[in-house]
């Protein structure tokens, strides 16, 4: 179990600008989650995968924002047109069926957005 | 709406004092999850304790235990003995199934929790 990990961990870039993180969850995952936190607040559900498929998508989330898990391993977020509301940590997390846990969430340390 | 509060925006505790911090919760399903996260300062998200809504026993682990009243639809945490390792914010959460048949976990504010010495 090597974690949940994301890059970059920084990411400054100018508004327009388009963006792409990385998250590689545990191995034996095959659920992947992406949230969105701002400073202060709790982490907003983004979207949702279970293997390669999207099973559910915020309806917050703008057209600006697409995600993909492609084989069903590592998963990409994309900001498109990127505005300041973007700024934000992005967390990635992953889980696998365990009834005696309740299946928690791991979460990696995020990708810090800023855009200026 | 909201489906996670947590009314306590902020909490302080004495060190080795027990503290509760206030989660309730709203959904209509049968078959949902209750979490509590911890997050210190430098980040990154703990998980903490689980409760299932068809558990009949609160859960308890370690020095965490869940106060889970399910017709109040709240859910609790409770630290005993804190730590100054403690301070920390912490986040309930609920997991519910969504129409696609996966799972969607959604988190509440957040309390920040300051353990003094």
């Amino acid at each position: 179990d090597t974690g949940v990990s994301q890059n970059p961990r920084h990411k400054i870039t100018k508004r327009g600008q388009n963006v792409t993180f990385r998250c590689d969850p545990i191995s034996e995952h095959n659920r992947l989650y992406w949230y969105r936190q701002t400073l202060g607040q709790g982490p907003e559900f983004l979207t949702y995968f279970q293997n390669e498929a999207q099973l559910e998508k915020s309806r917050l989330l703008s057209d600006r924002f697409s995600a993909e898990r492609p084989k069903g391993s590592f998963s990409t977020l994309e900001i498109q047109r990127t505005e300041q509301g973007d700024s934000a940590m992005y967390l990635c997390a992953s889980s696998h069926m365990d009834r005696g846990t309740g299946s928690p969430l791991h979460f990696g340390n995020g990708t810090r957005l800023t855009v200026t | 709406a909201q489906k996670i509060t947590q009314t306590q925006p902020g909490m302080f505790v004495q060190e080795k004092e027990a503290v509760t911090l206030d989660c309730t919760y709203d959904t209509s399903d049968q078959s949902y999850g209750l979490f509590w996260y911890k997050q210190p300062s430098s980040g990154e998200m703990i998980f903490l304790i689980y409760q299932g809504s068809y558990d009949e026993q609160n859960a308890t682990e370690g020095r965490y235990s869940l106060n889970f009243q399910k017709a109040r639809k709240s859910a609790n945490l409770v630290i005993s003995a804190s730590q100054l390792g403690d301070s920390a914010m912490y986040f309930c959460a609920m997991r519910e199934v969504v129409h696609t048949g996966g799972f969607k976990t959604i988190f509440g504010a957040g309390t920040r929790l300051f353990v003094k010495a």
